[in-house]
C-alpha cells in the first residue's frame, strides 16, 4: 500500500518550453500532496502544497506563476513549469500523504528528472 | 527555515558493522521519520515515530523519538551493500503545518 507514482521519469525540454509532471496516488486519496526539488547532493527542498479543490500553498521564494500546481482530484496533482530555462533543471519529487491514516507519514513518488537545454 | 541537525554527513563502514545516525533540532517534533533514498529515485519511508520515548524497530533498523521531542536517532544492524545510501530524518514541528522538516541526509557507503 501507499504507493505514489510520477511520470514522466525524465524528461528534456527546450528553453521557453513548458512542462507537466503528474503525481498520482495509486492505492489511497490523497487531499493534500507535496512537490519538492532537489539538487545533487542536496536534501529535499519543499515548493509547494497542493490541496486537492483548491489553490496550492507555495514556500517563499517559489513563483507561483513559473511553477503552476492543479490538484483536481484526490488521486491526482500536476506540476508544469512553464516557460522553462535551464537553470530549472532538477530532480523534482512528490509525495502524498494517506488521509486515511491521519498521520504525518508523506510517502514519495519515485521522482522526475527534469534537463532544460 | 527550521533545520534539522543529522549528524554524521557520511559515513564509511564494513559490511556487518552497525551504524548510528541522529537528528537534532532546537523546536520540539510532533513526529520524528526516517526515509532512505538511492540514487535517482524518491526516498522511501523506513520508520515512523510518534511518540516521547517511542522505540521502534524495522528488521535490522531501529529508530527512537527522544524523550525531549527534540532529537531521534536510527540505527542499522548488521550492514550489508545493499543499505547504501543517503538516509534523511523529517519531522512535523509541534503547533505547525502538515509540512515536514528535512535532514541534510547521511549518505551511507558499506565496504564487501
Amino acid at each position: 500500500g501507499a504507493v505514489v507514482s510520477q511520470h514522466p521519469s525524465r524528461v528534456i525540454c527546450k528553453s521557453g518550453t513548458s512542462v507537466k509532471i503528474e503525481c498520482r496516488s495509486l492505492d489511497f486519496q490523497a487531499t493534500t500532496m507535496f512537490w519538492y526539488r532537489q539538487f545533487p547532493k542536496q536534501s529535499l527542498m519543499l515548493m509547494a502544497t497542493s490541496n486537492e479543490g483548491s489553490k496550492a500553498t507555495y514556500e517563499q521564494g517559489v513563483e507561483k506563476d513559473k511553477f503552476l500546481i492543479n490538484h483536481a482530484s484526490l488521486t491526482l496533482s500536476t506540476l508544469t513549469v512553464t516557460s522553462a530555462h535551464p537553470e530549472d533543471s532538477s530532480f523534482y519529487i512528490c509525495s502524498a500523504r494517506d488521509e486515511q491514516r491521519l498521520k504525518d507519514e508523506q510517502y514519495f513518488g519515485p521522482g522526475t528528472r527534469l534537463t532544460v537545454t | 527555515g527550521q533545520q534539522l541537525n543529522q549528524s554524521p554527513q557520511s559515513m564509511f563502514i564494513q559490511e556487518g558493522e552497525d551504524v548510528s545516525m541522529n537528528c537534532t533540532s532546537s523546536s520540539i517534533f510532533n513526529t520524528w521519520l526516517w526515509y532512505k533514498q538511492d540514487p535517482g529515485e524518491g526516498p522511501v519511508l523506513l520508520i515512523a515515530l510518534y511518540k516521547a520515548g517511542e522505540l521502534t524497530s524495522n528488521g535490522r533498523l531501529t529508530a527512537q523519538f527522544g524523550i525531549t521531542r527534540k532529537d531521534s536517532f536510527l540505527n542499522i544492524s548488521a550492514s550489508i551493500p545493499s543499505d547504501v545510501g543517503i538516509y534523511f530524518c523529517a519531522g512535523s514541528l509541534q503547533g505547525g503545518s502538515e509540512k515536514l522538516v528535512f535532514g541534510k541526509g547521511t549518505k551511507l557507503t558499506v565496504n564487501p
